[in-house]
C-alpha cells in the first residue's frame, strides 16, 4: 500500500536560513508526488508536484523539491526562509488507478523566528 | 481563494447527533473529495465522487456517508457522532478525477466539534 512518511513533526528555523523538509514514500510504481502547505485556518495549497522527467521540481513561493528514486525521497527545500513561510507542510503521493486521491504524510509544522 | 466552498465553517454538536457538511466544487470540476484531518490521524482520505458516482473510498466509517448531486455539490453526512469524530473536514475538487496526479483544490474546511 502507498504511504508517506514525514519524519520531522516540528522544525524551527531563523528567518533567512535555509530549509529542508523530509519526505519518504512507499509506492510500487513511479509515484506522483506533491507538497502542499496549510496556513492557519486555511485549506491546503499546492506548492509543487512531480510526475516524471527532471527530478528537481520548482514550485511557488521559492520552494523546490528533488525526487530521488534510490532513496524513495522527495524533500522540500528553500534557500532562504521568510516569516510568512510558517505553516504546516504536507507531502503526498498520488495513489491508485482512475483516481487522483492523495495519500498524505502526517505533516511538518514549520516555525520561523525573526 | 481556491474556488471550493465549504459550509458551515464551524459546527458544534453533541455525541449521538447527526450533521451534514456541504461542499461546492470549483466551477467546472467534476470530482469532489472528502478528507478528515485530526491530531492523531493526520489527513485521511475518506471518499471521492466523480460526476455523481462514487469513484474511490478510503478510511470512511460506516456511520459516515456522502453523495454528489446533479449540480455537482457534495454533502458528507456524519451520524451517531462520537467525541473522536471531532476534526477538520476538508473538501477538495479536481477537473476530472481520473488522472493520477491531477491538481486538487481544497476548501478551507469545516471544523467539527463533538461535545
Amino acid at each position: 500500500a502507498q504511504s508517506v512518511t514525514q519524519p520531522d513533526i516540528h522544525i524551527t528555523v531563523s528567518e533567512g536560513a535555509s530549509l529542508e523538509l523530509r519526505c519518504n514514500y512507499s509506492y510500487g510504481a513511479t509515484p506522483y508526488l506533491f507538497w502542499y502547505v496549510q496556513s492557519p485556518g486555511q485549506g491546503l495549497q499546492l506548492l509543487l508536484k512531480y510526475f516524471s522527467g527532471d527530478t528537481l521540481v520548482q514550485g511557488i513561493k521559492g520552494f523546490e523539491a528533488e525526487f530521488k528514486r534510490s532513496q524513495s525521497s522527495f524533500n522540500l527545500r528553500k534557500p532562504s526562509v521568510h516569516w510568512s513561510d510558517a505553516a504546516e507542510y504536507f507531502c503526498a503521493v498520488g495513489a491508485g488507478r482512475n483516481t487522483d486521491k492523495l495519500i498524505f504524510g502526517t505533516g511538518t509544522r514549520l516555525q520561523v523566528f525573526p | 481563494d481556491s474556488g471550493v466552498t465549504q459550509t458551515p465553517k464551524h459546527l458544534i454538536t453533541a455525541t449521538g447527533q447527526r450533521v451534514t457538511l456541504r461542499c461546492s466544487p470549483r466551477s467546472g470540476d467534476l470530482s469532489v473529495y472528502w478528507y478528515q484531518q485530526s491530531l492523531d490521524q493526520g489527513l485521511q482520505f475518506l471518499i471521492q465522487y466523480y460526476n455523481g458516482e462514487e469513484r474511490a473510498k478510503g478510511n470512511i466509517l460506516e456511520r459516515f456517508s456522502a453523495q454528489q448531486f446533479p449540480d455537482l455539490h457534495s454533502e458528507l453526512n456524519l451520524s451517531s457522532l462520537e467525541l473522536g469524530d471531532s476534526a477538520l473536514y476538508f473538501c477538495a475538487s479536481s477537473v476530472a478525477g481520473g488522472q493520477p496526479g491531477e491538481k486538487l483544490f481544497f476548501g478551507s474546511g469545516t471544523q467539527l466539534s463533538v461535545l
